[in-house]
């Protein structure tokens, strides 16, 4: 079962802001990273440590947690965001846990 | 730039061994956590286990009695190995980077996964 929560899909228009959940209990004792995965493409690793953004990464991504919920923002969002987002978190039995993936559309 | 590359069968055949291997190009296998991480079709990334540049290895406990892996530093390359496989071992495996900190467990490269289906 999915331990860490996130909503199947999210649509939203061009030039809007995109806001994607991921809740678990695992959190509150975690970092959370968040990685984008287009169509054909390797997973790309776009938020780590709950709000850090790697180098070359847009700074419309942001992330933030409080708790057990954690949010991935895209603003200005742009057609070449859909995609599908995954959550993940350390866990001190299963070492890692990913959430089950969102689809945004834009 | 790191690339990872994912090789091996593209079908199993059920009760056998799965064997994947996986390539380091543009860097050095030394230092980081080397993972492989699946995703069943229909189902989200399940981490299967990780192995250090020394040797060392843990991996998932739902999976821990089946799994093994190995690092082979000459030929920048780490293995995964899966006894028994049955249906549900089907799904897309990807090989990953991993960066390790307190309460932090980040993967920043990925392979672009290798597809394996497990049928007679």
């Amino acid at each position: 079962s999915n331990e860490l929560t996130q909503p199947p899909s999210v649509s939203v228009s061009p030039g809007q802001t995109a806001s994607i959940t991921c809740s678990g209990d695992r959190l509150a004792s975690s970092y959370v990273s968040w990685y984008q995965r287009r169509p054909g493409q390797s997973h790309m690793l776009i938020i780590y440590h709950d709000s850090r953004r790697p180098s070359g990464i847009p700074e419309r991504f942001s992330g933030s947690k409080s708790g057990n919920s954690a949010s991935l923002t895209i603003s200005e969002t742009q057609t070449m965001d859909e995609a599908d987002y995954y959550c993940q978190a350390w866990d001190r039995s299963t070492i890692v846990v990913f959430g089950g993936g969102t689809k945004l559309t834009v | 730039q790191v690339q990872l590359q994912e090789s091996g069968p593209g079908l199993v055949k059920p009760s056998e061994t799965l064997s994947l291997t996986c390539s380091v190009s543009g860097g050095s296998i030394s230092s980081f956590y080397w993972s492989w991480i699946r995703q069943p079709p229909g189902k989200p990334l399940e981490w299967i286990a990780y192995i250090y540049h020394d040797g060392s290895t843990n991996s998932n406990p739902s999976l821990k009695s089946r799994v093994t892996m190995a690092v082979d530093t000459s030929k920048n390359q780490f293995s995964l190995q899966l006894t028994s496989v049955t249906a549900a071992d089907t799904a897309l495996y990807y090989c990953a980077r991993g960066e390790v900190g307190a309460k932090s467990w980040y993967f920043d490269v990925w392979g672009r996964g290798t597809l394996v289906s497990v049928s007679s």
